[in-house]
């Protein structure tokens, strides 16, 4: 069975950083591209980076501004997101999600049950 | 930067049909997929490439992708339908690609 369970959220003050993690089990985690999707309370889905099978290929959505990045440890079957420099704005449920590719753009077929990461003084 | 649009919200009448539509410039030329997310849940892939169920999706999902909209259909509509519905692409014509939602359609069973 697929799992992907996420850690790491919690309450941080704005400039502050969290790292977080998604522990991936039931695939062969080194085959598979990764990605981060947030969700502010009370909004829609916010993607946020994507990571290739070899960390090769990293992208990022433009409103984070470099102050995120995108890791992996294949040989841990775990994907990282580091947040720096953390926003009032950066609010949200975070996500990691399994992608996989098709010829016109490929789908994200599981997701972990998130994390809650929350900024404020 | 591309751009995804959907209804705020939907209502149909247990036993009818949802439509929900997603428009985009020229998104028939794109992969489109679409995921379900109840209260307080994760979101689920319920149709993916346009048009295929992933395994355990009822048939009564499914979906079409033609010109500048895509559209979600839900035929005979059950109550544990309501949730929200999102579509998804890949926009990769730009110098770095990166994936877009659209904003979400809430879709209510009266």
């Amino acid at each position: 069975e697929v799992q992907l369970v996420e850690s790491g959220g919690g309450l941080v003050k704005p400039g502050g950083s969290l790292r977080l993690s998604c522990a991936a089990s039931g695939f062969a985690f080194s085959t598979y591209a990764m990605h981060w999707v947030r969700q502010a309370p009370g909004k829609g889905l916010e993607w946020v980076s994507y990571i290739s099978t070899r960390s090769s290929y990293m992208y990022y959505a433009d409103s984070l501004k470099g102050r995120f990045t995108i890791s992996r440890d294949n040989a841990k079957n775990s994907l990282y997101l580091q947040m720096n420099s953390l926003r009032v704005e950066d609010t949200a449920v975070y996500y990691c999600a399994r992608d996989v590719p098709m010829v016109r753009g490929g789908d994200l077929d599981f997701w972990g049950q998130g994390t809650l990461v929350a900024v404020s003084s | 930067s591309y751009v995804l649009t959907q209804p705020p919200s939907v209502s149909v009448a247990p036993g009818q049909t949802a439509r929900i539509t997603c428009g985009g410039n020229d998104i028939g030329g794109k992969g489109v997929h679409w995921y379900q997310q109840k209260p307080g849940q994760a979101p689920v892939l319920v149709v993916y490439d346009d048009s295929d169920r992933p395994s355990g999706i009822p048939e009564r999902f499914s979906g079409s992708n033609s010109g500048n909209t895509a559209t979600l259909t839900i035929n005979r509509i059950e109550a544990g339908d309501e949730a929200d519905y999102y579509c998804q692409v890949w926009e990769t014509t730009s110098d770095h690609p990166h994936v877009v939602f659209g904003g979400g359609t809430r879709l209510t069973v009266l």
